[in-house]
C-alpha cells in the first residue's frame, strides 16, 4: 500500500451504534489530520496531530473521539452519531515540523451514513 | 483570520477550451496557497502550491496557477481542457506560521463537455 488509505469506504450505522474509522500513512509523515466533508459545504478541519500529540481540536462534539497511537495510525471513533454527522471523512497526513510548507496528502475518504 | 473564495460553484467548458477557475484569498500575512482536485469517490490530491517562490506555479495534468497579491488572486488555468479534467477543484490557503491550519474554499465543480 502507498499513500494514505483509509477504511471503511463507506460505513452505515444507527445513531446508537459506536464505530471506528482507520487511517493509515505509508509516506513516513508526523502529522495526521481528520476533515469531514459536507455538501455544499467547505472541508471542515476537526483534529490535528503531531507526532501522536492532538495539537488541534476544532470545536468538535465530544460524540467523535480521535485516537492516535503512532505516527502512522489515526482513528475515529464514533458513539451516538446525529443524521446531520452523515458526510465523506477525509484523513490527510504531512511532513510536520516547522519551517516547511508541510503540504497534506489525503486518504480516498469514508462515506458515513447514519441512519 | 484566512479565508479563500471560489468563484464560481459550477463551471462548464468545451473540451479543447480554456479552463479558468477564479480563486480569491484573504490573509494577513502572505500565505502559501494551494490547488486540490477531488475525482468522484475519491480525496483530495494536490495539483500545485505557491509557496512564495516564483509567482507563476506549474502543476500536474497541465495545470498552472499565478499568484497576484495586488489582486489577492491565485487562479487556477489550464490550456486545453480534457475531459479527465472533470472534477472537483478545491483553492486552500495557509498561514506559513500555521502551516498546518489549511482554510479550504467551497469548491468548483468543472463540467468538460465533448
Amino acid at each position: 500500500e502507498t499513500g494514505v488509505t483509509q477504511t471503511p469506504r463507506h460505513l452505515v450505522m444507527g445513531m446508537t451504534n459506536k464505530k471506528s474509522l482507520k487511517c493509515e500513512q505509508h509516506l513516513g509523515h508526523n502529522a495526521m489530520y481528520w476533515y469531514k466533508q459536507s455538501a455544499k459545504k467547505p472541508l471542515e478541519l476537526m483534529f490535528v496531530y503531531n507526532f501522536k500529540e492532538q495539537t488541534e481540536n476544532n470545536s468538535v462534539p465530544s460524540r467523535f473521539s480521535p485516537e492516535c497511537p503512532n505516527s502512522s495510525h489515526l482513528f475515529l471513533h464514533l458513539h451516538t452519531l446525529q443524521p446531520e454527522d452523515s458526510a465523506l471523512y477525509l484523513c490527510a497526513s504531512s511532513h510536520g515540523g516547522e519551517g516547511s510548507s508541510d503540504t497534506q496528502y489525503f486518504g480516498p475518504g469514508t462515506r458515513l451514513t447514519v441512519l | 483570520a484566512q479565508s479563500v473564495t471560489q468563484l464560481g460553484s459550477h463551471v462548464s467548458v468545451s473540451e479543447g477550451a480554456l479552463v479558468l477557475l477564479r480563486c480569491n484569498y484573504s490573509s494577513s500575512v502572505p500565505p502559501y496557497l494551494f490547488w486540490y482536485v477531488q475525482y468522484p469517490n475519491q480525496g483530495l490530491q494536490l495539483l500545485l502550491k505557491y509557496t512564495s517562490a516564483a509567482t507563476l506555479v506549474k502543476g500536474i495534468n497541465g495545470f498552472e496557477a499565478e499568484f497576484k497579491k495586488s489582486e489577492t488572486s491565485f487562479h487556477l488555468t489550464k490550456p486545453s481542457a480534457h475531459m479527465s479534467d472533470a472534477a472537483e477543484y478545491f483553492c486552500a490557503v495557509s498561514d506559513p506560521g500555521g502551516y498546518q491550519k489549511v482554510t479550504f474554499g467551497t469548491g468548483t465543480k468543472l463540467q468538460v463537455i465533448p
